[in-house]
């Protein structure tokens, strides 16, 4: 099936610094999604991509589309203590959507 | 505007029994996905309801299983409950399928 790679399983950052993480898969996917996931609720959307190339910001968040449709990273700049969280990186190829294990983020203010 | 809504938001079941969970998805949407998720790991696909039937289904036993009802809204049934089926449970609702999904806020299954 379609895995996900993502990485790093978790960092612990200060406030302030910049993040990046990324996610790799041996199939292409047609769309890219970041998500963020607090403690006990569901995941928001944060970043859709629907073209390789494609580079994409909300905010201090800014995602890139890999060009081979097999990666994306998500970047967070100026972390901030509200940026805590388990962010997930998505892919969907045709009707099928899947989920890479999660990038837990601390950020020591 | 509601998003996509769960119910109950936790429950404790006990070995063997039966658990229907339920979901009503954002407005304007007719596709809803249910995901298992186990502390620390990413969700996991169970299936997609669509037009009132299962267009896709994960890597999970029969004892899980779905419907869902013309007004969009969807359940989801596990029998015989293990465990290991102990985990966040999240629907999840486009717009016709291989679309972007809205996640509701879970819920929190525990079988003792």
């Amino acid at each position: 099936g379609q895995q996900l790679n993502q990485s790093p399983q978790s960092m612990f950052i200060q406030e302030g610094e910049d993040v990046s993480m990324n996610c790799t898969s041996s199939s292409i996917f047609n769309t890219w999604l970041w998500y963020k996931q607090d403690p006990g609720e569901g995941p928001v959307l944060l970043i859709a991509l629907y073209k390789a190339g494609e580079l994409t910001s909300n905010g201090r968040l800014t995602a890139q589309f890999g060009i081979t449709r097999k990666d994306s990273f998500l970047n967070i700049s100026a972390s901030i203590p509200s940026d805590v969280g388990i962010y997930f990186c998505a892919g969907i190829y045709s009707r099928d959507m899947r989920f890479g294990a999660g990038t837990r983020l601390t950020v020591k203010p | 505007d509601a998003g996509v809504t769960q119910s109950p938001t936790h429950l404790i079941k006990t070995r063997g029994q039966q658990v229907t969970l339920r979901c009503s998805p954002k407005s304007g949407h007719d596709t809803v996905s249910w995901y298992q998720q186990a502390l620390g790991q990413g969700p996991q696909f169970i299936f997609q309801y669509y037009e009132e039937e299962e267009r896709q289904r994960g890597n999970f036993p029969d004892r899980f299983s779905g419907h869902q009802f013309p007004n969009y809204s969807s359940e989801l049934n596990v029998n015989a409950l293990l465990l290991g089926d102990s985990a966040l449970y999240l629907c999840a609702s486009s717009y016709g399928t291989g679309t972007i999904a809205f996640f509701g806020q879970g819920t929190r299954l525990t079988v003792v």
